[in-house]
């Protein structure tokens, strides 16, 4: 079964600071890869999303990731903060075996923008 | 409506009591999830519904979790006998559907569930 690892529980960072956080996931074979992001109070949004070809993709609001196969990673990353970056975001694999459609989501990470 | 709607979106409960959280998910979505947020705990599967395809229950943590989606639309989760541990936010999110299409789930708002 596959599963997500977010190593940073929560980052807090000033506005303008460069963010990268980190996502890991297990599974040998081929896996869709995406990033959900929950402002305060709102509801999860899909930030980006990995299926084929370009391992480098752009999100919403200046995000891109980047899949690296080799190291079962898909980091999110930031040039430049702001402090309405504020949220947690959440990594998700979902394992493209036969019959299995389930996303399964990693434990988040809480991001704290200091102006 | 445009969005997943679920209700009620606070539960308080006694321990031991039964409680039904209901989704609706978006018109047209075939696919269905149930998961739960706990403090610390990030996302957990619960259980996925797929058109009229048998649904995959895997994440059900126990036997007095179940849920049931009728006409192919509105979904019932249902809690036998809470306990403290259920407490959690429990949220419901809809895709089109169909093999491959799943890449991007909506979300409702949730349920805050709690269990005193």
């Amino acid at each position: 079964a596959q599963s997500v690892s977010q190593h940073n529980h929560h980052v807090i960072l000033s506005e303008a600071a460069s963010l990268e956080l980190g996502c890991n996931y297990s599974y040998g074979g081929t896996v869709n890869l995406f990033w959900y992001v929950q402002y305060p109070g709102q509801h999860l949004q899909l930030l980006l999303k990995y299926f084929s070809g370009d391992p480098l993709v752009k999100g919403i609001k200046g995000f891109e990731a980047e899949f690296i196969k080799s190291k079962f990673s898909f980091n999110l990353r930031k040039p430049s903060v702001q402090w309405s970056d504020t949220a947690e975001y959440f990594c998700a694999v979902n394992a493209l075996n036969f019959g299995n459609e389930k996303l399964t989501f990693g434990t988040g990470t809480r991001l704290t923008i200091i102006p | 409506g445009a969005g997943v709607s679920q209700s009620p979106s606070n539960k308080v409960t006694e321990k031991g009591k039964d409680v039904e959280l209901r989704c609706d998910p978006i018109s047209g979505h075939t696919a269905l999830y149930w998961y739960r947020q706990s403090l610390g705990q990030g996302l957990e599967f619960l259980i996925y519904f797929q058109g009229n395809s048998a649904p995959d229950k895997s994440g059900l943590p126990s036997d007095r979790f179940s849920a049931e989606r009728t006409g192919g639309s509105v979904s019932t989760l249902t809690i036998q006998r809470t306990q403290q541990e259920d407490s959690a936010v429990y949220l419901c999110a809809s895709s089109l559907g169909g093999r491959g299409s799943n890449e991007k789930l909506f979300f409702g708002s949730g349920t805050q569930l709690s269990v005193l």
